[in-house]
């Protein structure tokens, strides 16, 4: 089964602020999803990464696959409090199933 | 229904009771997955039904832990003899298709085990 391993595993910064969160592999992804998890809810998938090298943008949020894929990065600039949620990356565990990483606790301070 | 609907939202049990958590999937979607999320942790894989095939059950902790799904239909999880260790929130989740695509979660059943 294939480990993930995201960080840092908590992140609190101020609102205005940039950040990158990394989930890394020592398998290579078959493709990585990205997820975002809030208080009370069930994770919700922000994107899906697919060739390696690939870059997809979602308003402030920047996703980035590695070139051999085998790690995948989150940028997110101009934080807001909204931003503010347990981010998980997951990919294909062997025999279709879904493994995530333990996840990047993040914080927007007002 | 729209979505992932789990029930109970929360339950409150003792120690060594069983207790039984039930998914509905969302309507057409083959693949149904229950994962289970300790407190300030990431999600810890526990078992996938795809269709009518066999499921991967390689991911429950003991055999107190089983699940059924009816056809490509509601699923339950169920915890014998529950400990205290068994408490966290037990997300349900469904995709279509039979590739690891897009999950869409439930709201989770908390369970707490005194």
């Amino acid at each position: 089964t294939q480990l993930l391993e995201q960080s840092p595993q908590f992140l609190s910064i101020q609102e205005g602020e940039n950040l990158t969160v990394y989930c890394n592999s020592s398998s290579v992804f078959s493709s990585l999803q990205w997820y975002r998890q809030e208080p009370g809810e069930g994770p919700v998938l922000l994107v899906t990464v697919v060739t390696g090298g690939e870059v997809k943008k979602l308003k402030r949020l920047t996703f980035q696959f590695g070139d051999a894929r085998k790690d995948s990065s989150l940028h997110i600039t101009a934080a807001q409090p909204g931003d503010t949620g347990l981010y998980l990356c997951a990919s294909e565990g062997g025999a279709q199933k879904l493994v995530f990483g333990q996840g990047t606790r993040l914080t927007i301070n007002p | 229904g729209a979505g992932v609907s789990q029930s109970p939202s929360n339950k409150v049990t003792e120690k060594g009771k069983d207790v039984e958590l039930r998914c509905d999937p969302i309507s057409g979607h083959t693949a149904l997955y229950w994962y289970r999320q300790r407190l300030g942790q990431g999600l810890e894989f526990l078992i996938y039904f795809q269709g009518n095939s066999a499921p991967d059950k390689s991911g429950l902790p003991s055999d107190r832990f089983s699940a059924e799904r009816t056809g490509e239909s509601v699923s339950t999880l169920t915890i014998q003899r529950t400990q205290q260790e068994d408490s966290a929130v037990y997300l349900c989740a469904s995709s279509f298709g039979t590739k690891a695509g897009e999950l869409f979660f439930g709201e989770g059943s908390r369970l707490t085990v005194l």
